[in-house]
């Protein structure tokens, strides 16, 4: 069964620091990994996203790493602000059908992050 | 350039009720898929339609169907609602053409009494 862990749960930070979340994936085969950021009650919005051959990829403040080989991913964010308080959602796609076909996507639970002052 | 719409917003029904959400692509998409998350959960992937047809379907009852229009905007009905319907259903976009990439909706939020 393709599942999507990610840790931690929850993440409490002073602004200003860095921090790292963590995605664990068993999806096979593999199309892409995304991070997503979701504030509440809003629907999440892309952040990063990395093929099987690529093993970082940056967005501002936002750096992802990807080890294909041990199924792991990361996101860092660097000197964190207040705006960065929010749900970040691992998602993996897995190709289906002939030709890639269409692509189903398994999400992770998200780590809730909060930036304090 | 107007992204992903939903609507309603907000709803609120009863159980054994029927609903209709409502999702409009981001501008050159013909991909949309739906769906159903529960409160600190992640997404659920519901299903997906492309060509006005059910491409892929999650692991959801027959209760959740969906339709799709000719301009790519898609519906999603829920039937005989439950307690546990209870959740923000968010809608995403893609360009079949581009690859996976989605843009989800603000999401529409269903409670079920």
């Amino acid at each position: 069964k393709n599942q999507v862990e990610q840790s931690p749960q929850s993440l409490i930070i002073l602004e200003g620091k860095n921090c790292t979340l963590q995605c664990n994936y068993t999806v096979s085969p593999f199309s892409n990994l995304r991070w997503y950021k979701q504030d509440t009650g809003r629907g999440p919005v892309s952040l990063t996203i990395m093929t099987f051959s690529e093993n970082t990829k940056s967005n501002g403040r936002y750096t992802a790493t990807l080890d294909a080989d041990t199924k792991q991913s990361s996101l860092h964010i660097t000197a964190s602000q207040l705006s960065d308080s929010a749900s970040y959602i691992c998602v993996v796609t897995a190709p289906f059908g002939a030709s890639g076909g269409s692509y189903i996507p398994t999400f992770g639970r998200g780590t809730s992050l909060i930036v304090h002052p | 350039d107007a992204g992903v719409t939903q609507s309603p917003t907000h709803l609120i029904k009863t159980r054994g009720q029927q609903v209709t959400l409502r999702c409009s692509p981001k501008s050159g998409h013909d991909t949309v898929s739906w769906y159903q998350q529960a409160l600190g959960q992640g997404p659920q992937f519901i299903f997906q339609y492309y060509e006005e047809e059910e491409r892929q379907r999650g692991n959801f009852p027959d209760r959740f169907s969906g339709h799709q229009f000719p301009n790519y905007s898609s519906e999603l009905n829920v039937n005989a609602l439950l307690l546990g319907d209870s959740a923000l259903y968010l809608c995403a976009s893609s360009d079949s053409g581009l690859g996976p990439t989605q843009y989800f909706g603000p999401g529409t939020r269903l409670l079920v009494l």
